[in-house]
């Protein structure tokens, strides 16, 4: 089963802020936590992870409670291109890589 | 690099035929996996391999064989079709199970009638 729980939709303004969470009140000390998103019916694309610093990268933030058990994604200026449903996973060195139903992001105009 | 690449994009099948997807990658990634995702579905791990020679079970392996005889090759072999196979299949590959991003195919579309 999934680890990580993700509210099912959300909508965010165009040029806002989306702000997509993540619960993960079960993760251990190695694993990390891993963000995809997959538009329309692609395939997955990576977007970033954390193990406990905040990490930032060209697509988006990364914000990882201090506790470890929850996490934000941050798009920091929304576009109509960032529609998609995104995936937030918590993976181990050696796990099976499981997904869960990921958060469908609609981005209004 | 081609990145991962699946071929068919697109296959009809009827019930009881056998087809093998094929997913090649030239990354020289150790670690390659099958999803499936039905309509309104998160992904679901079929097989997996951590390097040549080596194959696994994910959440629903019945029904698909794997095996895996070279680093760039994961195919999947569906051996009697069944109308509940009709789904989209996607192959990912990383360099290591659960350590790095998984690179991920743009996806075979199978319908068995």
């Amino acid at each position: 089963d999934a680890k990580t729980t993700q509210p099912p939709s959300m909508d965010c303004a165009e040029g806002r802020a989306a702000n997509l969470p993540c619960n993960h009140s079960t993760i251990s000390g190695n694993e990390y936590v891993y963000w995809y998103r997959q538009i329309h019916s692609q395939g997955p694309q990576y977007i970033i992870h954390g193990l406990k610093n905040n990490e930032t990268n060209e697509m988006a933030s990364l914000i990882i409670t201090e506790d470890r058990k929850s996490s934000t994604l941050i798009l920091p200026h929304a576009t109509l291109r960032d529609t998609a449903v995104y995936y937030c996973i918590v993976i181990g060195p050696d796990d099976k890589i499981i997904f869960g139903k990921g958060t469908r992001l609609h981005i209004l105009p | 690099n081609a990145g991962v690449t699946q071929t068919p994009k697109f296959q009809v099948l009827k019930t009881g035929q056998s087809m093998t997807l094929q997913c090649a990658q030239d990354m020289n990634h150790e670690y390659m996996s099958w999803y499936r995702q039905d309509p309104g579905m998160g992904l679901r791990l079929i097989h997996y391999s951590v390097g040549a020679g080596i194959t696994d079970q994910g959440e629903v392996p019945n029904g698909y064989n794997v095996s895996r005889s070279t680093t760039e090759d994961f195919p999947l072999r569906l051996l009697l079709a069944a109308p509940s196979q009709t789904s989209v299949y996607f192959c990912a590959s990383s360099r290591g199970q659960g350590r790095t991003p998984l690179h991920f195919g743009n996806g075979t579309r199978l319908t068995v009638t």
